[in-house]
């Protein structure tokens, strides 16, 4: 069982489209959280949700707009892309209190 | 404001070399220190950790020792494999284990030659 899941694992999209990535986790935790690693690998926070409220919003553009349903599913939607959102897009979980992170595989997004 | 400082990669060894990544931290209080890898095509791993000054974390053959008087974290294996060339991450958890709003240094490619 994948313990943090997130689909899709590829999108190539164009400018100006609207997607969407999905993220569940199995393990029962508490706080998600979305970072998204540049091409220099570079990662950086954007979002942390603790048992479905937001408690991270780091400066994102507000084209950027999580949801959390419950509090094993950490869903980003985002508006009118642009070239400077490609990146790869990773879903992590932990438990409150620890500072461990689970991550998925990460979502490659492509934008034309 | 927190920040990671980890050595400029890639690097690139021979098997059975000796490893070490240097990692320095700017924290306010006593942070939680990481390192995360980052194998090809996949999500980050928690690789090991320390929460308190002097701790020494240890997984798989690597091994970081918490110095608070230098403020650094680096990372050593004394005997690396071909399995272990992947990205590595230096961490830290400036709520002191209390969040997961992880700062991370900015990853050191490794490889590792037969």
């Amino acid at each position: 069982d994948t313990a943090v899941s997130q689909t899709p694992k590829y999108l190539v999209t164009q400018m100006g489209n609207d997607k969407s990535i999905k993220c569940e986790q199995n393990l029962g935790h508490d706080t998600m959280y979305w970072y998204k690693q540049d091409s220099k690998k570079f990662l950086k926070i954007m979002f942390s949700y603790n048992n479905k409220e937001l408690i991270i919003n780091e400066t994102v553009p507000n084209r950027f707009s999580p949801k959390s349903p419950d509090k094993a599913h950490l869903n980003l939607h985002i508006n009118s892309l642009e070239l400077g959102d490609s990146a790869v897009y990773f879903c992590a979980s932990s438990p409150l209190g620890t500072g461990e992170l689970f991550f998925g595989e990460g979502s490659r997004l492509t934008v034309l | 404001g927190n920040s990671v400082t980890q050595m400029e990669g890639p690097v690139t060894l021979s098997e059975e070399a000796f490893l070490t990544i240097n990692c320095t931290y700017t924290a306010t209080g006593y942070p939680s220190l990481f390192w995360y890898v980052q194998y090809p095509g996949e999500g980050l791993q928690l690789l090991l950790k320390a929460t308190k000054a002097d701790d020494k974390g240890s997984n798989k053959g690597f091994e970081a020792t918490y110095r608070k008087e230098t403020t650094s974290f680096h990372l050593e294996k004394g005997s690396v494999q071909v399995s272990d060339s992947a990205v590595y991450f230096c961490a830290l958890s400036a709520g002191g284990g209390s969040q997961g709003n992880l700062i991370f240094g900015k990853g050191t490619k490794l490889s590792v030659k037969p």
